[in-house]
């Protein structure tokens, strides 16, 4: 079983959905998590960093983070066509240096 | 600030040639590590330097893998005698450090081996 798990997808929708992205994870010991971008041939690009338990919000992004039942989520609302991409979520434990990867799920907003 | 930089953004050789690729992190960010993503994948860490120390290498290199971080600033990854198997991106990151902080991503060198 793999550390973190994320659906690969694809997911699409229509323009303006709230789209819903999520990974699960078996170590309690992570407590940083991000959520990052990548559009295609490009490096991944940060959009959310939190830490522990609870939401946090910026601009159309919402990150919520549950570590009672190790489950992360990212929410997107008013989806935009320039929203497609792949996005990756990543973990670490507190005073270690290993960032751990999803395999991130592929979004699709169609116009 | 003009983020991590990678150069070069691509890189097509021929079966047994050597390449390297090279990192500048974000000025100040004392940790950099190499990532390897393959199509469908997330990144998979290769390894880690605090500073100068190359403090982790990853099983997934093999002795044809290595990387340097002279004085702690920018780095280099070398692949000797490549094989199609290491066609994939390799990314670079980097991170300040004094605390588990964010990973900033370069835009990746892509290596294609035919």
């Amino acid at each position: 079983q793999k550390e973190v798990e994320q659906d690969p997808g694809p997911l699409s929708v229509p323009e303006g959905a709230i789209v819903s992205l999520n990974c699960t994870y078996s170590n309690s010991a992570f407590q940083y998590f991000m959520w990052y971008r990548q559009y295609s041939r490009k490096g991944p690009e940060l959009l959310m960093y939190t830490y522990s338990s609870g939401n946090k919000e910026d601009g159309r992004f919402t990150a919520q983070v549950d570590k009672s039942s190790k489950y992360i989520s990212l929410f997107i609302r008013d989806s935009q066509p320039s929203d497609s991409a792949t996005y990756l979520c990543a973990m670490i434990a507190s005073g270690t240096y290993k960032y751990i990867f999803g395999t991130g799920t592929r979004l699709k907003v169609l116009a | 600030d003009t983020g991590v930089s990678q150069n070069p953004r691509h890189k097509i050789t021929k079966r047994g040639q050597n390449v390297t690729f090279r990192c500048d992190p974000i000025s100040e960010h004392n940790r950099l590590y190499w990532y390897r993503q393959t199509l469908g994948q997330g990144p998979e860490f290769l390894t880690y330097f605090q500073n100068e120390a190359q403090l982790e290498k990853s099983r997934l290199l093999s002795d044809r893998f290595s990387a340097e971080r002279p004085k702690g600033s920018f780095s280099t990854l070398e692949i000797q005698r490549t094989e199609q198997g290491d066609s994939a991106m390799y990314l670079c990151a980097s991170s300040l450090g004094r605390v588990t902080g964010e990973l900033f991503f370069g835009e990746g060198s892509r290596l294609t081996v035919l």
